[in-house]
């Protein structure tokens, strides 16, 4: 099975700043005969479900403000918010889907 | 918008049965498989299992195959899950979530109900 490994377990990022969190898969989660990357972004705000934010690695869900956005490919994957709100505080987590669905634990964004 | 409502959940003991539903609606539910993710109180997300769009195909995590069935019924908008031989580390919140194809694979949840919990405990 696929283990998908997130860093940081939690970042602190000031208001109108960057956050960066990272998403490692331990095998490579594209897909050759189409070149998409089977890699989902959910956020998950306190007492409610997962949203998803981004799919294939990189294309946001309808909807979803530009200030996010997702990259990578294979195994390394990285989701970014350029300028954080006071309403993109939640958990954050990747998703591979190319085979026995997997999440990683999990990554806190606080102000 | 996609409606996914689940209900069932309860406090059971161990070595209990509990069936979970999620009633579907606002969207053609027969032509999209489904999936069961569960969260532990104050943990991550895990998937759980998964049924195709026909109810053929199912599949089950490691940690529940022997214990879960995940069924169907189309006529009825309804996915279900039932639950056998419980233990204290299925104590979860149990969301159920539409995929975006028939099929479970290469397939990814777009719309997430509100959970059921389910607490394991004598």
């Amino acid at each position: 099975d696929i283990v998908m490994t997130q860093s940081p377990d939690s970042l602190a990022v000031s208001l109108g700043e960057r956050a960066t969190i990272n998403c490692k898969s331990s095998q490579s989660v594209l897909y050759n005969s189409n070149n998409k990357n089977y890699l989902a972004w959910y956020q998950q705000k306190p007492g409610q479900p997962p949203k998803m934010l981004i799919y294939w690695a990189s294309t946001r869900e309808s909807g979803v403000p530009d200030r996010f956005s997702g990259s990578g490919s294979g195994t390394d994957f990285t989701l970014t918010i350029s300028s954080l709100q006071a309403e993109d505080v939640a958990v954050y987590y990747c998703q591979q889907y190319y085979t026995t669905p997997a999440f990683g634990q999990g990554t806190k964004v606080e102000i | 918008e996609v409606h996914l409502v689940e209900s069932g959940g309860a406090l059971v003991q161990p070595g209990g049965s509990l069936r979970l539903s999620c009633a579907a609606s606002k969207f053609t539910f027969s032509i999209y498989a489904m999936t069961w993710v569960r969260q532990a109180p104050g943990k991550g997300l895990e998937w759980v299992s998964a049924i195709s769009a026909t109810g053929v195909s199912t599949y089950y995590a490691d940690s529940v195959r022997g214990r879960f069935t995940i069924s169907r019924d189309n006529s009825k908008n309804t996915l279900y899950l039932q639950m056998n031989s419980l233990r204290a580390e299925d104590t979860a919140l149990y969301y159920c979530a539409k995929l975006t194809s028939p099929e479970v694979w290469l397939s990814r949840s777009d719309f997430w109900g509100q959970g059921a919990l389910v607490t394991v405990s004598s």
